[in-house]
């Protein structure tokens, strides 16, 4: 079946432009994660969908990054005015709630390269 | 606060040795733990998972991982490894709000590199 698929592979932008990246999630999955995974930090939470509403946000760096997910399906997570400490692999991941910590189905990624 | 610590950055085994890849956890709950592979420009492939019952989980591609509670781990193994096992590997405990899932924290990873 089709896993988590983002979009683009790969971008690259001028600092100080706007991005937006996207996720399909798994069909069916309610949860979807966003991670950051850049060099010398490893992986890291961004953001944390329950259907269409954020219960977690806490790891958004910064007010320059938002996310929204619309019909319990796509998510779209943006940065503003883009910076060079940006540059980084964004994942995405999707899996089915469940009363405890779950499998998370991750996405190949969207490579963010900020000139 | 919660994190997980992988102690060894990079490990280069020969083919056909055994492999231990080490995790260490801080937690104060009952620990969700996941073992997940990442290859070049790939997404990350869960190998394996424990959520409780026997300590020793099998998982695929014939890794195997055992939790310590005394020692807080949850070490990945494989008893001869293949020159397609070279890829990143990721520890992560699996957050638990109250019985409601949260997000997975994931160590820095071990880059596995497999000598002929």
């Amino acid at each position: 079946g089709a896993g988590v698929s983002q979009s683009p592979s790969n971008k690259v932008t001028e600092k100080g432009k706007d991005v937006e990246l996207r996720c399909d999630p798994i069909s069916g999955h309610t949860a979807l994660y966003w991670y950051r995974q850049s060099l010398g930090q490893g992986l890291e939470f961004l953001i944390y969908f329950q259907g269409n509403s954020a219960p977690d946000k806490s790891g958004l760096p910064s007010d320059r990054f938002s996310a929204e997910r619309t019909g319990g399906s796509v998510s779209t997570l943006t940065i503003q005015r883009t910076q060079q400490e940006d540059s980084a692999v964004y994942l995405c991941a999707s899996s089915l709630i469940l009363p405890r910590p779950n499998e998370q189905f991750f996405g190949p990624g969207t490579r963010l390269t900020v000139l | 606060a919660q994190s997980v610590t992988q102690p060894d950055i990079h490990i280069t085994v020969s083919e056909g040795a055994s492999l231990e890849l080490r995790c260490n956890y801080s937690y104060g709950a009952t620990p969700y733990l996941f073992w997940y592979v990442q290859s070049p420009g790939q997404g990350l492939q869960l190998l394996l998972k424990y959520f409780s019952g026997d300590t020793l989980v099998q998982g695929i591609k014939g890794f195997e991982a055992e939790f310590k509670r005394s020692q807080s781990s949850f070490n990945l193994r494989k008893p001869s490894v293949h020159w397609s096992d070279a890829a990143e590997y990721f520890c992560a405990v699996g957050l638990n709000y109250g019985g409601s899932q949260g997000n997975l924290i994931f160590g820095k990873g071990t880059k596995l590199s497999v000598k002929p």
